[in-house]
Parts: C-alpha cells; structure tokens; sequence
C-alpha cells in the first residue's frame, strides 16, 4: 500500500508569482484535503477535494485553488504568492465509509517559502 | 465554530518518565472523533491514537492512553515509559463526521530529556 506523497519537498518563489503543490492519495482513497501549517501553529484546513469536487472550504482567499484528477491525485495553486504564505503544505487523504473515524492519512508536506 | 485548546507550548520529560499533555474542545455537536498526531521534525503527521466521543471507555494504544471528559470536553494524553523517539510536536485534533476537515490545536512541543 503505497502512502501519500506530495511533491516538491521544497519551494522558494519571490512575492506575486504563482505555485502549484502536488498530492498522490493513498492508494483507495477518493478524498484529499489541504492544510497550511505556518510556523508554530497548528495545521489550517484550506479545502477538500472528493471525487474531483471541491468538498468543503475553509478560510482561504480566491487565489488559493485546487484540483482533483480521476486517479485521486491532488494539485494546490496558490496566485500572487505573498509573504504570509509561507508555511508547510499538508495534504492527507482518506475515504469516507471506511470507518475508522475518518482518519486523514498525510503526506509529508511540501515547505514553501515567499520571498 | 469548532475549537481545540492545547494549553501547553512546551513540555519536557525524562526518559521512562510519564507525560501528560492537555487539550481542551467546544462543540455542539454530540457525535464526532478526536485525534493526537505527532508531528517529528521529519515534519510528517502521524496519527497516535484516536477516540470516538460515543464511547465511554478511554482509547489506549500501547504507551499511549487518553483521558477522555465529555462533559468537560476535555481529552488529554498520556505517554507513559516516555522514549527518545516520543521527542516532537503533538497535536489535538477533532472532527465531527462524515468528510469533513480536522480541527487542530496549536500544538504542543514534548522534548524527552535523556
């Protein structure tokens, strides 16, 4: 059973540029939501992706947008990138009906850094 | 609005000693799960143990056990024989059901102390 993967590892972008994120869900899972966690805090819910939908949205701006492919796979867009996005990107996958209290699986984020 | 209270920024503990970390929730809701995720510094979120709010008994899972209060909303963790490894950041989380989004505390920082 492959994981969650999420890729890059690492980004460094300069204020106003764009940024794409990328997300694998765990292998059976239709469901994949978004987390900013900025230093020091707790993860944010940016939104959630099921069966290609958007699931769900949490406190984010327009320019934070997202995708789900028909593999599951995810992809964050972040537009005119400012200097309080900087954070680490979560994104965690789990299905819903198995149970099990909705465990979110994560990947191991994607650290990205606006300068 | 759902929230999840972790009181503690920083806590330390000697090897093989037991810790207790807080964590305090508001909901209306009466059905939902809570959560501890330990986040080490390779950054990634693993669930440690989980409780469903419908049961009464407390979730154990090794050296990890919860105090779980209903009706205080309270949901503490226990680490017990603390190791090395146990050395990150822990996070309270709660959702209430269905597919919907975990609810995380600010975290808790445990450094065990050789």
């Amino acid at each position: 059973e492959t994981g969650v993967t999420q890729s890059p590892t690492h980004l460094i972008k300069t204020r106003g540029q764009q940024v794409t994120l990328r997300c694998s869900s765990q292998s059976g899972h239709n469901t994949v939501s978004w987390y900013q966690q900025a230093l020091g805090q707790g993860p944010q819910f940016i939104f959630q992706y099921y069966r290609e939908e958007e699931n769900g949205r949490g406190n984010f701006p327009p320019r934070f947008s997202g995708l789900q492919f028909p593999n599951y796979s995810s992809e964050l867009n972040v537009n005119a990138l400012e200097l309080d996005d900087s954070a680490l990107y979560l994104c965690a996958s789990s299905s819903p009906g198995q149970g099990a209290g909705n465990e979110q699986f994560f990947g191991p984020g994607t650290r990205l850094t606006v300068l | 609005a759902q929230t999840v209270t972790q009181s503690q920024p920083e806590m330390s503990v000697q090897e093989a000693e037991t810790v207790t970390l807080s964590c305090t929730y508001d909901t209306s809701e009466n059905n939902y799960y809570l959560f501890w995720y330990k986040q080490p510094p390779s950054r990634q979120m693993i669930l440690v143990i989980r409780q469903e709010a419908y049961k009464q008994q407390n979730a154990t899972e090794n050296r990890f056990s919860v105090n779980f209060q209903k009706a205080a909303k309270s949901f503490s963790l226990k680490i017990s024989d603390s190791q090395l490894g146990d050395t990150a950041m822990y996070f309270c989380a709660f959702v209430i059901s269905g597919n919907t989004p975990l609810v995380f505390g600010k975290g808790t920082r445990l450094s065990v102390i050789a």
